[in-house]
């Protein structure tokens, strides 16, 4: 489909472990961001990428968040050493640019830390 | 703090009546604001926008509403239908921010046949 694509849909991680997130945007969409959504909130900002760069940073939250793009297409958001307050579910969504303000999202990764 | 609040965390209404989905914000620096849908297991979807230069925006059976001196916006759907019943995201954006969306906690809508 013409759709952001996030993968895996669900995952399950011991507490310590890393993990690693993938997102597609939709093709010819410079812009791309994650949040996440954790249980009963709302969306969470974390990251944006204009291109292959990170211009705001601000809502990751903590050093054990991470996050690169390469090739102007897809991104993988790193989580280091998993606690379980790192459980959400967590969307990528892109836009055509970056003062776009019509995101579309991807379906999510639903990520649960045991 | 949040930014974007939904005091409403669930709202039912019978199929063929208006649906009034409300926001409020507090950041004056807010200038453009949005309203996404979801459904269960899927990422949000946009839905319909308005900027602060506007006081309503209307797209067929959805109208946002919004007061800059209140800090509120609304959503009105009508007439509403069963497969409008899904989770409302009020989201808003400062230009200085560059594109992040804030977003609200979400209002369930359940519509009734």
């Amino acid at each position: 489909g013409a759709g952001v694509s996030q993968s895996p849909s669900n995952k399950v991680t011991e507490k310590g472990k890393d993990v690693e997130l993938r997102c597609d945007p939709i093709s010819g969409h410079t812009a791309l961001y994650w949040y996440r959504q954790s249980l009963g909130q709302g969306l969470e900002f974390l990251i944006y990428f204009q291109g292959n760069s990170a211009p705001d940073k601000s809502g990751l939250p903590s050093d054990r968040f991470s996050a690169e793009r390469t090739g102007g297409s897809v991104s993988t958001l790193t989580i280091q050493r998993t606690q379980q307050e790192d459980s959400a579910v967590y969307l990528c969504a892109s836009s055509f640019a970056a003062h776009s303000y019509e995101q579309y999202f991807g379906p999510g990764t639903r990520l649960t830390v045991t | 703090d949040q930014q974007v609040k939904q005091n409403s965390p669930s709202l039912s209404v019978q199929e063929g009546r208006i649906s009034i989905l409300n926001c409020d914000y507090t950041n004056s620096m807010f200038d453009y604001f949005l309203w996404y849908k979801k459904y269960p297991a899927e990422g949000p979807t946009f839905l319909i926008s308005i900027s602060s230069i506007k006081d309503k925006n209307e797209d067929g059976r959805f109208t946002v509403f919004l007061n800059k001196s209140a800090k509120h916006l609304s959503l009105h759907i009508v007439p509403s239908q069963p497969g409008d019943s899904a989770v409302y995201f009020c989201a808003a954006s400062e230009e200085t921010s560059g594109s992040r969306l804030t977003f609200g906690e979400g209002t369930q809508l359940t519509v009734n046949p």
